[in-house]
């Protein structure tokens, strides 16, 4: 069974800069597993910030970047507002079809 | 804009089947250009992907739930529904349909329990 791995939870400072991350069970992450991002917050459905590995949604906030590194997929805020406290969630596609969803970062603005 | 709509009993029995439609608003569900998704998510936990439909009536299934779950389109209604058969305590959740991608609309989310 294929299982994507997130850091259950991250504390940052407001104006500071956290990246959270999303490994795959199978290897390395690449393009070919069009990495998604989604921050949820409490009561919410999700909203995408992230999809196929960089691209932005137009209501994501320019301080939220995707990249790969170091055979993951990246997501990077960098000067943190108390709003990102949320939970942030990946999706990875196997096959180019088969979604699996991370088991979610908890982002703590503190 | 598209709009999604779940619609579907909250209660279902266990051993039963759990049926759930979304309801597309605002765009046609025979646009090629979505691939019509389920995703659900049990009370504070996070979030699992249950497969997906594409108007060339290509599926993907999650491994875990594909000998249980049905994605259909129905064209005339412009909705897509779930089938979950089988169901446990476990299958209890917020259900959400949802487009992903490039175009990310949502539902609302509907809570299916699964009780006796």
């Amino acid at each position: 069974q294929t299982v994507v791995t997130q850091e259950p939870s991250l504390t940052v400072s407001p104006g500071g800069t956290v990246t959270l991350t999303c490994a795959s069970s199978t290897g390395a992450v690449t393009t070919d597993y069009y990495p998604n991002w989604f921050q949820q917050k409490p009561g919410q459905a999700p909203r995408a910030l992230i999809y196929s590995t960089y691209n932005k949604h137009s209501w994501t906030p320019a301080r939220f970047s995707a990249s790969l590194l170091g055979g993951t997929a990246a997501l990077t805020l960098s000067g943190v507002r108390p709003e990102d406290e949320a939970e942030y969630y990946c999706l990875l596609y196997y096959r180019g079809a088969q979604g699996v969803f991370g088991g979610g970062t908890k982002l703590t603005v503190l | 804009q598209v709009q999604l709509q779940e619609s579907g009993p909250g209660l279902v029995r266990p051993s039963q089947t759990l049926s759930l439609t979304c309801t597309v608003s605002g765009g046609s569900i025979s646009s090629g250009s979505y691939y019509w998704t389920w995703i659900r998510q049990p009370a504070g936990k996070g979030l699992e992907w249950i497969g997906r439909i594409h108007i060339s009536e290509s599926t993907s299934y999650n491994p875990s739930l594909k000998s249980r779950v049905t994605i259909s389109v129905d064209t005339s209604k412009n909705q897509f529904s779930l089938k979950l058969s089988s169901v446990t305590a476990a299958d209890t959740a917020v259900y959400y349909c949802a487009t992903l991608g490039s175009s990310d609309y949502w539902g609302q989310g509907t809570l299916v329990t699964v009780s006796s």
